[in-house]
C-alpha cells in the first residue's frame, strides 16, 4: 500500500542554519500539509499547499518558514534560520480530493533536533 | 476557533479491560469530522477512527468504537478488551469541511496498558 514517506528521519543542526525537511505523498495527492509536535505537546498545524502555492498558514509559520514542491512531487518545508524553539518532531501530510472526503495521511515525521 | 479539548492527561488501565478517553470540543460549524489518532512510541500518527458529524450512529471499528453527543460536542473513545499493544499517545482531533481542511488536534492522553 503507498504511503506518505518523509526524509530525513532524524536531522540534527546548529542553530541558525538552514534546514530542509522532505516529505513524498502519494502520487495522487492533492492537497498537502504540515504539521509540528513539540515534545510532549500536542501536535499544530503549520501550513496547507494546493496547487502549488499556500492555502492556509498559522501564527507559526512565519517568514523563516517556507515550502515548495520543486519536482511535482517531494513537498518540502525549509526552515530558513533555526532556532532552538523549532526543535520539533515535523510531520508531513497528504489527501486526495477535497470534494469528498479523503483520509489525510501522515507520514512517519523528521525529528528535527537544533543545538 | 475551533478547540478540543482532552481532560485526562494520563490513564492506566489492566490488560482486557475496558477505558474511555473523553474529548469535548468547540465549534460554530454544522459539517465536521472527529477523529482519534493513536501514536505509539515511534511516533507515528495513526488514524484509529473517524466520525462524520452529520452521521447520528456511533463510529465503530473492531474493538474501537466512540459516543459522539453531538449536543454536547462530545466525543470519546472506548477500547474494549485492551491490549499491552494499545499503549500509546492518542489524540482526539477535528477537521471542518466547510473552509480550511487543518485537522486541529487535543493535547492528547497517555494511555499506558498494563500486563
Amino acid at each position: 500500500e503507498p504511503e506518505v514517506t518523509q526524509t530525513p528521519s532524524h536531522q540534527v543542526t546548529q542553530m541558525g542554519q538552514e534546514v530542509i525537511l522532505r516529505c513524498v505523498p502519494i502520487s495522487n495527492h492533492l492537497y498537502f500539509y504540515w504539521y509540528r509536535q513539540i515534545l510532549g505537546q500536542k501536535v499544530e498545524f503549520l501550513v496547507s499547499f494546493y496547487n502549488n502555492e499556500i492555502s492556509e498558514k498559522s501564527e507559526i509559520f512565519d517568514d523563516q518558514f517556507s515550502v515548495e514542491r520543486p519536482d511535482g512531487s517531494n513537498f518540502t518545508l525549509k526552515i530558513r534560520s533555526t532556532k532552538l524553539e523549532d526543535s520539533a518532531m515535523y510531520f508531513c501530510a497528504a489527501k486526495g480530493d477535497l470534494i469528498a472526503y479523503n483520509e489525510q495521511f501522515f507520514g512517519p515525521g523528521t525529528r528535527l533536533t537544533v543545538l | 476557533a475551533q478547540t478540543v479539548t482532552q481532560s485526562q492527561p494520563e490513564m492506566s488501565v489492566q490488560e482486557a479491560e475496558t477505558v474511555t478517553l473523553s474529548c469535548t470540543y468547540d465549534t460554530s460549524e454544522n459539517n465536521y469530522y472527529l477523529f482519534w489518532y493513536k501514536q505509539p512510541p515511534s511516533r507515528q500518527m495513526i488514524l484509529v477512527i473517524r466520525q462524520e458529524a452529520y452521521k447520528q450512529q456511533n463510529a465503530t471499528e473492531n474493538r474501537f468504537s466512540v459516543n459522539f453527543q453531538k449536543a454536547a460536542k462530545s466525543f470519546s473513545l472506548k477500547i474494549s478488551d485492551s491490549q499491552l499493544g494499545d499503549t500509546a499517545m492518542y489524540f482526539c482531533a477535528f477537521m471542518n469541511l466547510n473552509r480550511d481542511d487543518k485537522i486541529i488536534f487535543g493535547k492528547g492522553t497517555r494511555l499506558h496498558i498494563l500486563p
